[in-house]
């Protein structure tokens, strides 16, 4: 699975939009990118993932872009309770295993 | 769903104990993740398993560690002896299938342990 490089940390004020980064240059063809978060003391949470196009649901929006070695997930309006780190991970692909490899993340802090 | 259930939530206990750890699976899911999260070493894959049966275990930390599933829906993972350095908290996962290009692992709560 591709490796990923993420910021470790960033700063957002409440009701502003959250936009986290990813870099993922190495990303292989069929591979997804996952995003998860983990508020503290907490079990990871998924948020969303995409392939080619960009995704939306509930809780963000993921932007991949074209060449799709990087990509941006958006918390549109955040909230005290989006503080957590944010994990960027891709995975799949023919060597698919079901793994998650998690890096150090980025720690997002929203402020009020 | 209730979700991944994981118990005990805290366990304390002394160098040399026997620790089990549990973990019920989301209904219908066919897949099992065991994680260790600690300050120096992040959220490490520890073993998973898919239909009962032990994919792989590379992440395990050495022979005092074993992990079961005696059935579909349920798993443990045992540490024997436990030591000092074993303190972490401990998390399963689960998912609907193996082999798929995109799955989601559903987290539970975890278990803090501390080995004094």
């Amino acid at each position: 699975d591709a490796k990923t490089t993420q910021p470790p940390s960033m700063d957002c004020a409440e009701g502003r939009a959250a936009n986290l980064p990813c870099n993922h240059s190495t990303i292989s063809g069929n591979e997804y990118v996952y995003w998860y978060r983990q508020i503290h003391s907490q079990g990871p949470q998924y948020i969303i993932h995409g392939l080619k196009n960009n995704e939306t649901n509930e809780m963000a929006s993921l932007i991949i872009t074209e060449d799709r070695k990087s990509s941006t997930l958006i918390l549109p309006h955040a909230t005290l309770r989006d503080t957590a780190v944010y994990y960027c991970i891709v995975r799949g692909g023919s060597s698919n295993t079901g793994k998650l490899i998690f890096g150090q993340g980025t720690t997002l802090q929203v402020k009020p | 769903d209730a979700g991944v259930i994981q118990s005990p939530r805290h366990e304390v206990t002394e160098m040399g104990q026997e620790v089990t750890l549990r973990c019920k699976l989301i209904s219908g899911h066919n897949s099992l993740f065991w994680y260790r999260q600690t300050m120096m070493r992040g959220l490490e894959l520890l073993i998973y398993f898919n239909n009962n049966v032990p994919i792989d275990d590379s992440g395990m930390p050495e022979d005092r560690f074993s992990a079961k599933m005696p059935n579909a829906s349920f798993s443990t993972l045992k540490i024997q002896p436990s030591e000092p350095r074993d303190s972490a908290v401990y998390f399963c996962a689960s998912s609907l299938e193996l082999g798929i290009s995109a799955d989601t692992q559903y987290f539970g709560p975890g278990t803090r342990l501390t080995v004094l």
